[in-house]
């Protein structure tokens, strides 16, 4: 079965800039959770989907969003970059119930110069 | 603030040695998960531990939980050149998929 699989890999934005992250999850698996990390923050979670819908949300400014389509494949958008989003991010699936173990991809290396 | 902490935030250990690092949270728990990330790479699912479980087993890799002192601690055993990674627990306190990450355990295994 497949892993989770994030494009691109890597990338380089521009400050002001925005950028478009996707995910698509392991097959059968409806939860689609992002997280960055950052050496100074270590990983913070961003945001969970479920079925289309936001179901859970961290503390980030609203320059930070996302969505999930039908076939559970997520996008995350950062708009207005600032050198302090050049981190990694991380997204993760699951089955999407309480106690089910999250799968990581490898990632997203987004550099803002 | 972070829900998990581990300790020690770096550890150096000779092949064949064990490495122990503990992870410690704040509030109740439903389940506590151990992950490994290797530099740059995503985070490779190693145990997940259920609060009202005390130790689970996985190959080389031991678990314990006491919830009454909020800790939980990994134990590699036989470490491997290959073990050299960061370790990673997280805390999942809604049943929900945001689980709190610690700031990690840097574990290096020289040969």
């Amino acid at each position: 079965k497949a892993g989770v699989t994030q494009t691109p890999r890597y990338l380089i934005k521009t400050r002001g800039q925005q950028v478009t992250l996707s995910c698509s999850p392991i097959s059968g698996h409806r939860s689609v959770s992002w997280y960055q990390q950052t050496p100074g923050q270590g990983l913070q979670f961003l945001f969970e989907y479920f079925s289309e819908t936001q179901r859970n949300k961290g503390n980030f400014p609203g320059r930070f969003s996302g969505r999930q389509f039908s076939n559970s494949r997520s996008e995350m958008n950062v708009s207005t970059l600032e050198l302090g989003d050049s981190a990694l991010y991380l997204c993760a699936s699951s089955l999407g119930a309480g106690g089910n173990t999250i799968y990581f991809g490898e990632g997203s290396w987004l550099t803002v110069v | 603030s972070q829900q998990g902490e581990e300790d020690p935030q770096a550890l150096s250990i000779q092949e064949g040695e064990n490495a122990t690092m503990n992870c410690s949270y704040k509030t109740s728990i439903n389940n506590l998960q151990w992950y490994r990330q290797n530099s740059g790479r995503g985070l490779v699912h190693l145990i997940l531990i259920r609060s009202n479980e005390r130790e689970k087993h996985s190959g080389r890799l031991r678990v314990t939980l006491d919830t009454s002192k909020k800790s939980s601690s990994l134990l590699i055993t036989a470490s491997r050149a290959a073990d050299t990674a960061s370790y990673f627990c997280a805390t999942d306190a809604n049943y929900g998929q945001n689980f709190v990450f610690g700031p990690g355990t840097r574990l290096s295994v020289l040969p």
